[in-house]
């Protein structure tokens, strides 16, 4: 069964510092995909990224870099020079190779608070 | 177009009321998605239809009853729900297949008295 994990529920950063938020998943396929979304207060759930199992390559857009690491199972989310404004819920997210639409299994989310 | 809209944004109901939600897409997605949200907890599946088609059904209570009339439109009626029903629920869609990404709506946030 798949599954994942941000064991971080909350974190509290003062603008301007670097944060890393966590996330471990679990799967048996070997075909699957990670992703991570972005809540704020308003409640819409807003697409981040998209990683497939096979392209293992970090990527950087803007203050935002993800790093996927396979050994660990870690699909782990920076954001650089943080502003007030990411303030929000972030979620990381599984869907496996399994044919047809699927849905998103989500972890539990981080609750980025960024202070003035 | 690419966005999700869906509506009401706020809906409170009694238990013995019957009311809808309502989801559409003007993207060309073929997959729509109902999701369930309680405070300070991650979204749920509840159910995906692929091709207009009900694909997955996840053990939702026969008080919530899906419906895609077609494949830019995705309906949630409602009908003799409970107090613990009342979440923030979410629409999204894809292209359909597996491991694209999804498009989330505002959401409708709904109160069961």
């Amino acid at each position: 069964a798949q599954k994942v994990t941000q064991a971080q529920t909350e974190i509290s950063v003062v603008e301007k510092e670097d944060v890393t938020l966590d996330c471990v998943y679990e799967t048996r396929d070997t075909t699957y995909y990670l992703f991570w979304y972005k809540q704020p207060p308003s409640g819409e759930l807003v697409f981040l990224i998209r990683r497939n199992s096979f392209d293992e390559q970090n990527e950087i857009s803007g203050r935002y870099s993800w790093n996927f690491q396979k050994s660990t199972s870690s699909f782990n989310f920076t954001i650089t020079a943080s502003q007030v404004v990411d303030s929000a819920v972030y979620f990381c997210a599984l869907s496996e190779e399994g044919g047809g639409a699927d849905g998103l299994t989500f972890g539990k989310g981080t609750h980025l608070i960024i202070q003035p | 177009d690419t966005e999700v809209t869906q509506t009401p944004k706020h809906l409170v109901m009694g238990m013995t009321n019957k009311k809808s939600l309502k989801c559409e897409q003007h993207m060309g997605h073929r997959a729509m998605y109902w999701y369930k949200q309680k405070a300070k907890k991650p979204p749920e599946l509840m159910f995906v239809y692929s091709y207009e088609k009900l694909s997955i059904n996840e053990s939702v209570p026969s008080r919530f009853s899906p419906e895609c009339p077609n494949s830019s439109l995705l309906n949630l009626h409602l009908h003799a729900l409970q107090p613990e029903d009342s979440a923030l629920y979410l629409c999204a869609s894809n292209q359909g297949g597996t491991g694209n990404e999804q498009f989330f709506g505002p959401g409708t946030r709904l109160t069961v008295l």
